[in-house]
């Protein structure tokens, strides 16, 4: 069974640009999250979906982030236009019930 | 609002020697804990839970953790640590919100195990 997929799994971009980051879930799962770790700093809940639907997006740091999920499946994640502040490791994962079992290798944004 | 604090950034121990990564926890209800594991270059790997029930929880890897609501604790232990334990911990408090689990993570521990 594939786990969860991440692309890229780096970025490196110029503040003022736009950084679309992109999540494949588990397949068959319709819960998907988002999470970002901030350098030194603990992993922070960004978003939740459930299938298409956004469940919980309390997380997201301000209206320059964009999460979608097309017809329940993958998820993109935009960040536009990117900060410095932006940097930092930006997790996916995807679970059928209450238990995250594993959560993707991540993609490193580096906002220069 | 849940919070979850490790205390050690970084801990450095043998190879065959015993291991306790402390996790102190805060939560207005029953929590649900969980500790993950991060070895380099993997993603996040979940180790074990604690919903209810038993507070002395099993994992993988040989990984035990117990519950003390008294000093809303929630470490992590084993009894022998192997070289390939080397990575980051990271403990986690989660909230049921839409079928799903909504986690805050304490701020991890990097484990190095020195042969």
């Amino acid at each position: 069974e594939a786990g969860v997929t991440q692309f890229p799994s780096h970025s490196v971009i110029e503040k003022g640009q736009t950084v679309t980051l992109r999540c494949d879930p588990i397949s068959g799962h319709d819960n998907l999250y988002w999470y970002r770790r901030v350098m030194g700093k603990e992993i922070k809940f960004l978003l939740h979906f459930v299938k298409e639907s956004k469940q919980d997006e309390s997380g997201m740091p301000n209206n320059r982030f964009l999460a979608e999920r097309t017809g329940g499946t993958y998820s993109t994640l935009k960040v536009q236009p990117a900060e410095l502040e932006d940097s930092g490791v930006y997790f996916c994962a995807s679970s059928q019930d209450r238990v995250i079992a594993f959560f993707g290798q991540g993609t490193r944004l580096t906002v220069v | 609002a849940q919070s979850v604090t490790q205390p050690d950034i970084h801990i450095t121990v043998s190879e065959g020697a015993s291991l306790e990564l402390r996790c102190n926890y805060s939560y207005g209800a029953t929590p649900y804990l969980f500790w993950y594991v991060q070895s380099p270059g993997q993603g996040l790997q979940l180790l074990l839970k604690y919903f209810s029930g038993d507070t002395l929880v099993q994992g993988i890897k040989g990984f035990e953790a117990e519950f003390k609501r008294s000093q809303s604790s929630f470490n992590l232990r084993k009894p022998s640590v192997h070289w390939s334990d080397a990575a980051e911990y990271f403990c986690a408090v989660g909230r049921v919100t839409g079928g799903g689990n909504k986690l805050t993570f304490g701020t991890g521990t990097q484990l190095k195990v020195e042969l």
